[in-house]
């Protein structure tokens, strides 16, 4: 099974709202990762946790909040996001740890986002 | 150096035709290289992947070729079929990192 859920499937949300997208992954992998996509462009990295911690977080603004409550669990907690956060929001895994060996990402089917 | 330059940026084929997607890479400690294919509305699903370490891999109807010295891989696509019809993402991964470099996408249509 390579399945990566993220719920809710759709999020619609105000400036002032806090909302958190969940993630959630059954295959024993140790690496999650958070990705930010825009219509017609690939995934951007945003968050890589390893192990549970955080290893890389490429500059995102801190209105975006990850956390990892364990080994199969990512959450990204958001709170005055603007309108242009508006995207689909894809959460992956791998086998993970640091240095991935060039392990295969697996992807969620994502979250679309509407801030209004 | 980090970049992954995917092309074309469409691509219309007619049903049973067989379209190519090249990519090129400079960044030579790249040595994993998977192709990613995305529906409307979902997220990427891993379609193939290759090594440096051999120049062609076939999976079903999807062959990956790869020609390490000049730095370029692509996809084909044989008997291209309407339900093929979904954006394409080749990507490239260091051995040592965790970032996926991704192409910029080619969006196939597969006319019936």
């Amino acid at each position: 099974d390579t399945e990566v859920t993220q719920t809710p499937k759709h999020l619609v949300m105000g400036m002032t709202n806090k909302k958190s997208l969940k993630c959630e992954q059954h295959m024993g992998h140790r690496a999650m990762y958070w990705y930010k996509q825009k219509a017609k462009k690939p995934p951007e990295l945003m968050f890589v946790y390893s192990y549970e911690k955080l290893s890389i977080n490429e500059s995102v603004p801190s209105r975006f909040s990850p956390e990892c409550p364990n080994s199969s669990l990512l959450n990204l907690h958001l709170h005055a996001l603007q309108p242009e956060d508006s995207a689909l929001y894809l959460c992956a895994s791998s086998h993970g740890g640091t240095g991935l060996n060039g392990e295969t990402q697996y992807f969620g089917p994502g979250t679309r986002l509407l801030v209004l | 150096q980090q970049q992954v330059k995917q092309s074309p940026q469409s691509l219309i084929v007619q049903k049973g035709g067989i379209p190519i997607i090249n990519c090129a890479y400079e960044n030579t400690a790249f040595d994993y290289f998977p192709w990613y294919q995305q529906f409307p509305g979902k997220g990427p699903a891993l379609l193939i992947a290759i090594r440096p370490d051999v120049s062609e891999k076939k999976e079903g109807r999807f062959t990956i070729s790869f020609n390490k010295s000049a730095k370029q891989f692509s996809l084909h696509i044989m008997d291209s079929q309407p339900g093929d019809s979904a954006t394409y993402f080749c990507a490239a991964q260091e051995t040592s990192g965790s970032r996926l470099t991704f192409g910029e996408g080619t969006q196939l249509t597969v006319n019936p």
